[in-house]
């Protein structure tokens, strides 16, 4: 199985919106609602933003919401915050209890 | 709250078996859920490695099926991975992580630990 594929880059300013993708086949996104988000400070483990492609766990702003469409899957940031400057990764259900990740995109603020 | 800590060697030899264990405190594996490894080589992104459930059935990255074996100690509430044959390309963070079986998320992850294969 292939990596998800993933913007390298992202960027906006601070209060604008960014969407970040999440390109995958009809094997894996594009046949299961098991897209999930992390986003990774510097020098820290990943964090749960989003699961089952829109739902955010406890504690996530509503500035992080999620969709998908096809083989797509995409993570919206609305309301850039400095704090938000990370990298962010997808994660999606490949079948066979296999999941695959994304290759992690950089989200700068401006 | 659940929280999960690796540990383990930080150098290992090429040709040699990397060895790490995950201590879960908060939450006991053996009500449920899965248990599993991902790794991030440096300056590099995720890959998922495997995972176990506390029954002990064991679901492996095909890329990486020959060198992997989980296993889980519900007495010790930890879980364990080893990866055989290392060479630098295994040089990265790995990390633990629980994972929703039915939903295939990873909702809360240790802080990782870095492992250098070097000789």
């Amino acid at each position: 199985q292939s990596a998800l594929t993933q913007p390298p880059s992202a960027s906006g300013s601070p209060g604008q919106s960014v969407t970040i993708s999440c390109t995958g086949t009809s094997s894996d996104v594009g046949s299961y609602n098991y897209v999930s988000w992390y986003q990774q400070l510097p020098g820290k483990a990943p964090k749960l933003l989003i699961f089952e492609v829109s739902k955010r766990p406890s504690g996530v702003p509503d500035r992080f919401s999620g969709s998908k469409s096809g083989n797509t899957a995409s993570l919206t940031v609305s309301g850039l915050q400095a704090e938000d400057e990370a990298d962010y990764y997808c994660n999606s259900y490949a079948g066979n209890n296999f999941v695959v990740f994304g290759g992690g995109t950089k989200l700068t603020v401006l | 709250q659940v929280q999960l800590q690796e540990s383990g060697p930080g150098l290992v030899k090429p040709s040699e078996t990397l060895s790490l264990t995950c201590d879960v405190s908060g939450y006991s594996i053996s009500r449920g859920y899965h248990w599993g490894w991902i790794r991030q080589p440096p300056g590099k992104g995720l890959e998922w490695i495997g995972r176990i459930h506390h029954s002990g059935s064991t679901y492996y990255n095909p890329s990486l099926k020959s060198q992997i074996t989980i296993s889980v100690d519900t007495s010790q509430n930890q879980f364990s991975l080893k990866l055989s044959s290392v060479t630098a390309a295994d040089t990265a963070v790995y990390y633990c992580a629980r994972l929703l079986g039915s939903t295939h998320f990873f909702d809360y992850w240790g802080q990782g630990t870095l492992v250098t294969v070097s000789s």
